[in-house]
């Protein structure tokens, strides 16, 4: 089956400066490749996707990149702000358009 | 519009006791999911009904099962309950999989199960 990778486990940033994680998964036939966002003790929530025909995705200060040969998907955060402070998770489509294989996750901690 | 919806919120149980998750959204979606969050990991699929009347093994579906009661509704039952079922439960639903637009998943708020 699909396994899936984050690094790094944890990021701290100081306030305004960018973070970046990234996400390595195996199957080839993956096509698409969400990041949620999960603040402690909250749900999961959507923040970006990208699909396998799109090298890049912006959405304000977030970005999603795509690297398809290499099997990475890595998520850009600009400018970050107390807020961004969560836990991070990519997860690639698995074998049916049902299956997302999640990260172990990344925690982003934002120092004042 | 509250979303996805949980009930209960916390729970406690003894080994081998049974229980019912309760699952419920409002949005009109097909597709909904059952997922389990272990402390410092990702979350693994359980069950999912891609559509009302049918239902799928996910990731990790061994003592669990689901009924899907109606288009609203997705129920998660531990038969028999045991320690290593200890997670925090997660139901979800989007408008429909990933190969089209709705693929988005709306999670519900979780429930927290002690197996004792």
């Amino acid at each position: 089956g699909e396994n899936v990778e984050q690094h790094p486990s944890t990021l701290s940033v100081q306030e305004g400066d960018s973070a970046v994680i990234k996400c390595t998964y195996s199957d080839s036939a993956s096509n698409y490749f969400p990041w949620y966002k999960q603040e402690l003790g909250k749900r999961p929530q959507l923040i970006i996707d990208i699909r396998s025909n799109v090298g890049e995705k912006k959405d304000q200060r977030i970005a999603v990149t795509l690297n398809k040969t290499a099997k990475h998907f890595s998520l850009h955060i600009t400018e970050t702000q107390p807020e961004d402070s969560a836990v991070y998770f990519c997860a690639p489509r698995g074998e049916s358009n049902y299956q997302l294989i999640w990260g172990a996750g990344t925690k982003l901690i934002i120092k004042p | 519009n509250a979303g996805v919806t949980q009930t209960p919120k916390f729970q406690v149980l003894k080994t081998g006791q049974s229980m019912t998750l309760q699952c419920a959204q409002d949005m009109n979606h097909n597709s909904m999911y059952w997922y389990r969050q272990d402390p410092g990991m990702g979350l693994r699929l359980i069950y999912y009904s891609a559509s009302e009347g049918t239902t799928d093994k996910g990731e990790v579906p061994n003592g669990y099962n689901v009924s899907r009661l109606n288009k609203r509704e997705f129920s998660l039952r531990l038969e028999s309950a045991a320690p290593s079922q200890t997670s925090v439960y997660f139901c979800a639903s989007s408008e429909r999989g990933t190969s089209g637009s709705g693929h988005t998943q709306y999670f519900g708020p979780g429930t927290r199960l002690t197996v004792l």
